[in-house]
């Protein structure tokens, strides 16, 4: 079945410095991508989605790229911020399903 | 209030009780999930409904029950409490956008069962 696999956490980083967490899925048709974050004691919040291959998919300096080759859509940011802290977690939607399926999430922790 | 919401926000049970989890949406969205959040398994799908009186199972279905009366309201049942149930539960909804199945996701009910 479809799956997703995230870099373990926690990430702990200064602030400024440079942010890649990876994700790769395996999918049995063509998926649409996305990142979610979850802020302490909230809900998920969408952070940015691609749906074919090659698309960027950006929000708040966040970005990540379909890639379908590699099967993978790494989730970057150029320079973290204290209030980039949460937990990341990248998800499929396979064509023709509405369900998501989700990675395990990885912590970021960002120090000032 | 506009979105979606959970109720309660926070629940403590005894184990063997029946509790209910309630989730309201006001975009009218077609589709409903019940997700539960535990450390080291992410967010696994207990079950979720396409329109009102079609539900179907998630990755994790056993031990709870849902209905869907209405297009705004997905109640989760726990018909008999078990501590491995002690998780916090996440609603969302969503609305039939071909192009994503992008999700919204409610603020989350912390369920104790002791």
């Amino acid at each position: 079945g479809d799956s997703v696999t995230q870099m373990e956490g926690p990430v702990t980083l200064s602030e400024e410095a440079f942010l890649t967490i990876n994700c790769t899925y395996t999918a049995t048709g063509y998926p649409s991508l996305f990142w979610y974050v979850q802020y302490p004691g909230e809900g998920l919040q969408l952070l940015l989605k691609a749906t074919k291959a090659d698309d960027k998919g950006s929000n708040k300096g966040f970005e990540a790229t379909y890639r379908k080759e590699t099967t993978s859509f790494h989730l970057e940011k150029g320079s973290v911020q204290v209030s980039d802290s949460a937990v990341y977690f990248c998800a499929l939607s396979d064509r023709g399903f509405q369900k998501l399926v989700f990675g395990t999430g990885t912590r970021l922790l960002v120090s000032p | 209030d506009a979105g979606i919401t959970q109720s309660p926000r926070y629940k403590i049970t005894e184990t063997g009780r029946q509790v209910t989890l309630m989730c309201h949406q006001t975009w009218s969205h077609s589709y409903m999930f019940w997700y539960r959040q535990d450390l080291g398994h992410g967010l696994r799908l207990i079950y979720y409904s396409a329109a009102a009186d079609i539900t179907d199972k998630g990755e994790v279905p056993d031990g709870y029950v849902v209905s869907r009366s209405k297009t705004e309201n997905f109640p989760l049942t726990l018909e008999s409490a078990t501590r491995s149930q002690t998780s916090v539960y996440f609603c969302a909804s969503s609305g039939v956008d071909l192009s994503s199945y992008e999700q919204y996701f409610g603020p989350g009910t912390r369920l104790t069962v002791t």
